[in-house]
């Protein structure tokens, strides 16, 4: 089983919608990252959240960490075939420091 | 160079060969990392190197596979007598510092393909 559980795995949603990825764990992470990943390349740093209950926002996508650090969201708002990709979270492992990712979200925005 | 870069980015192997995966991290970044990413998944961790100093290698899933970074610059990833089941997306990434709260950067990886 993963340390970080992603959900749903797969979205594919019409433009303009909104939606929510979830990342969930039993694990506490001193940090945790969203990245994105296109086909053929790595994954891109989005976001780094470092405090609970913390709330970041990239333009259209707002972040969150979990009070007690063990979960996240990537919630996007009016949703744009750009948006299409793997999302990926990763944590920083509280008590080891090993950074541990999900299996992802991948995403399909249709025009 | 101005990111990291991986070659080849694709490799096609026949089971029983040995294959090198070279790793060149972004110039001056004292951490570098090697994931593996099977189909649908997420990155799973290999090792971990700070400098020339393999820290960490309890990703590694067998003694078939062997990483090195003599100079602390370019590293390799060596596996030898490959597997189906190595087929997979090799992950390099740097960081400017160390510790595991530093941002990596990733390359755009190997794409391996064991027949």
């Amino acid at each position: 089983t993963q340390l970080l559980e992603q959900s749903p795995q797969f979205l594919s949603i019409q433009e303009g919608e909104n939606l929510t990825v979830y990342c969930n764990s039993s694990s506490v992470f001193s940090s945790l990252q969203w990245y994105r990943q296109e086909p053929g390349e790595g994954p891109v740093l989005l976001v780094t959240v470092v405090t609970g209950g913390e709330v970041k926002k990239l333009k259209r996508l707002t972040f969150q960490f979990g009070d007690a650090r063990k979960d996240s969201s990537l919630h996007i708002t009016a949703a744009q075939p750009g948006d299409t990709g793997l999302y990926l979270c990763a944590g920083v492992v509280a008590l080891s420091g090993d950074m541990r990712f999900g299996a992802g979200t991948r995403l399909t925005v249709k025009p | 160079g101005a990111g990291v870069s991986q070659s080849p980015r694709y490799k096609v192997a026949k089971r029983g060969q040995d294959v090198a995966l070279r790793c060149d991290p972004i110039s001056g970044h004292v951490s570098l990392f090697w994931y593996q990413q099977a189909l649908g998944q997420g990155p799973e961790f290999l090792t971990y190197f700070q400098n020339e100093a393999q820290l960490d290698k309890s990703g590694l899933p067998s003694d078939r596979f062997f990483a090195e970074r003599p100079e602390g610059s370019v590293s390799t990833l060596k596996i030898q007598r490959t597997q189906q089941e190595d087929s997979a997306v090799y992950l390099c990434a740097s960081s400017k510092l160390a510790g595991g709260e530093e941002t990596q950067y990733f390359g755009p990886g190997t794409r391996l393909l064991v027949l």
